[in-house]
């Protein structure tokens, strides 16, 4: 079974600009979860979508958004991008959403820089 | 506000030694606690725990979570070289939203 895959692996844009990181999930998975994780603030979680509907959001301001496709692939945005979003990207995905107790499984990450 | 701490931040051991990580929790609205290794990239899950005084068990792993005390163990025996990580605690919350712990480093040299 593919594991969760996510694209690109590795980015690079300067302050202003947006991005866009997609993320697939295991097949079956219905449940993405989107965290970011710096050297400074560690593992935080950003959103959370299930049968295309965003089901809980973390602490971010609004530049980042996403969305779930019905194929389960979701895609998150970050508009007038920050240096301080330089980041690893993660996505997880899981069968059911998070307070199902199921386990989840992260994929590789993207490395957005913002120079 | 929600905060999940874990100590120590970095341990260096040998092989053949046992470990214990600590992961203390302040949040409202508590759901379950959960355990990630993570090694280059992404987090593998190790356990969620939901009861206390309940040991979850996984080979040479096992965790154990106090909600009275607030705080969570997780255990390694015999380490090896290939538990050298990061692991991270992190706690979800009833509103679904999951706050992580700093990690905490081990180094296992053999």
């Amino acid at each position: 079974k593919a594991g969760v895959t996510q694209t690109p692996r590795y980015l690079i844009k300067t302050r202003g600009q947006q991005v866009t990181l997609s993320c697939s999930p295991i097949s079956g998975h219905r449940s993405v979860s989107w965290y970011q994780q710096t050297p400074g603030q560690g593992l935080q979680f950003l959103f959370e979508y299930f049968s295309e509907t965003q089901r809980n959001k973390g602490n971010f301001p609004g530049r980042f958004s996403g969305r779930q496709f019905s194929n389960s692939r979701s895609e998150m945005n970050v508009s007038t991008l920050e240096l301080g979003d330089s980041a690893l990207y993660l996505c997880a995905s899981s069968l059911l959403p998070s307070g199902g107790y199921n386990e989840q499984f992260f994929g590789p990450g993207t490395r957005l820089t913002v120079l | 506000e929600d905060k999940v701490v874990q100590s120590p931040l970095s341990l260096v051991v040998h092989e053949g030694d046992t470990v214990t990580l600590n992961c203390s929790y302040e949040v409202t609205n508590f759901r379950s606690l959960l355990w990630y290794k993570q090694e280059k990239k992404a987090p593998t899950f190790l356990f969620m725990l939901t009861s206390s005084g309940i040991e979850k068990k996984s080979g040479r792993l096992s965790s154990i979570l106090d909600k009275k005390e607030l705080f969570s163990i997780l255990n390694i025996t015999a380490t090896q070289t290939g538990d050298s990580a990061v692991y991270l605690c992190a706690v979800l919350l009833n509103n679904n939203d999951m706050r992580f712990g700093a990690g905490t480093r081990l180094t296992v040299k053999p």
